[in-house]
C-alpha cells in the first residue's frame, strides 16, 4: 500500500524552528519528485515547496521562500521540511504529497498530487 | 503566478442534484488542472487529473472538462458520500497554486 506519515508538528513561539518528516512507504520513493502543501485553519489549500526525485530541482512558495527548506534522503525514503523563522501565519496542517506524472500525446508532462498523506499541525503561537 | 477562481465558493444542494463547479484560471493552462474532494479533518483525495481523466477508483458521477482558462467539475447525481469541499489545482507551472474551494453542503 502506498503510504505517507507526516511527524514532526506541534507547539513552537514566534521565531522559533521546527522540522517535520515524512515517511514513504509502499513505493520507489527515489523515483518521485515530492510536495509540501498546507492548510491553515478553516481555509484552503496553498502549495509551500517541491523537490525533484534527486534534490536537483527545487522551488519555494513565496511566502515561505528564505525561512523553509526542503530536503530528502532517498535511503531513508524520507522527505523533510525545516522551518525557521516561523510566523503565526504559518500556523497550518502541513501535508506531504507525492507527484505524479506522465507525457500526453503533445509531450507535455501532465502532473498531480497523489497520495496525500494524513497531515501534521504546526502551531506558532507565545 | 496563476491565479485560480472558483465559484461558487459554497454550493447547498439535495441529494439526487446534478452540481457543477467552475474553476477559472488567470492564464491559459491547457489541460493542466486537477480536482480534489477534502473531508473535515481527513488530507485531499484525488478525483480527477488532466481536467477530464477520472482517477482509479472514483465513482463515474464525478466529470471534468474545460481546457486553456475555464473548467468544471460535474458530480451527475449528489450522494450523501460526497458532501465535501472541493479544490482545483493548476500544474502548468512549477509553481501550483489551487482554487479557493467549494463546500458543497446538504440542502
Amino acid at each position: 500500500e502506498v503510504q505517507l506519515v507526516e511527524s514532526g508538528g506541534g507547539l513552537v513561539k514566534p521565531g522559533g524552528s521546527l522540522r517535520l518528516s515524512c515517511a514513504a512507504s509502499g513505493f520507489t520513493f527515489s523515483s518521485y519528485s515530492m510536495n509540501w502543501v498546507r492548510q491553515a485553519p478553516g481555509k484552503g489549500l496553498e502549495w509551500v515547496s517541491s523537490i525533484s526525485s534527486s534534490s536537483s530541482y527545487i522551488y519555494y512558495a513565496d511566502s515561505v521562500k528564505g525561512r523553509f527548506t526542503i530536503s530528502r534522503d532517498n535511503a531513508k525514503n524520507s522527505l523533510y521540511l525545516q522551518m525557521n523563522s516561523l510566523r503565526a501565519e504559518d500556523t497550518a496542517v502541513y501535508y506531504c504529497a507525492r507527484r505524479e506524472t506522465y507525457y500526453d500525446s503533445s509531450g507535455y508532462e501532465v502532473v498531480w498530487f497523489d497520495p496525500w498523506g494524513q497531515g501534521t499541525l504546526v502551531t506558532v503561537s507565545s | 503566478d496563476i491565479q485560480l477562481t472558483q465559484s461558487p465558493s459554497f454550493l447547498s444542494a439535495s441529494v439526487g442534484d446534478r452540481v457543477t463547479i467552475t474553476c477559472r484560471a488567470s492564464q491559459g493552462i491547457s489541460s493542466y488542472l486537477a480536482w480534489y474532494q477534502q473531508k473535515p479533518g481527513k488530507a485531499p483525495k484525488l478525483l480527477i487529473y488532466a481536467a477530464s481523466t477520472l482517477q482509479s477508483g472514483v465513482p463515474s458521477r464525478f466529470s471534468g472538462s474545460g481546457s486553456g482558462t475555464e473548467f468544471t467539475l460535474t458530480i451527475s447525481s449528489l450522494q450523501p458520500e460526497d458532501f465535501a469541499t472541493y479544490y482545483c489545482q493548476q500544474l502548468n507551472s512549477y509553481l501550483p497554486t489551487f482554487g479557493g474551494g467549494t463546500k458543497v453542503e446538504i440542502k
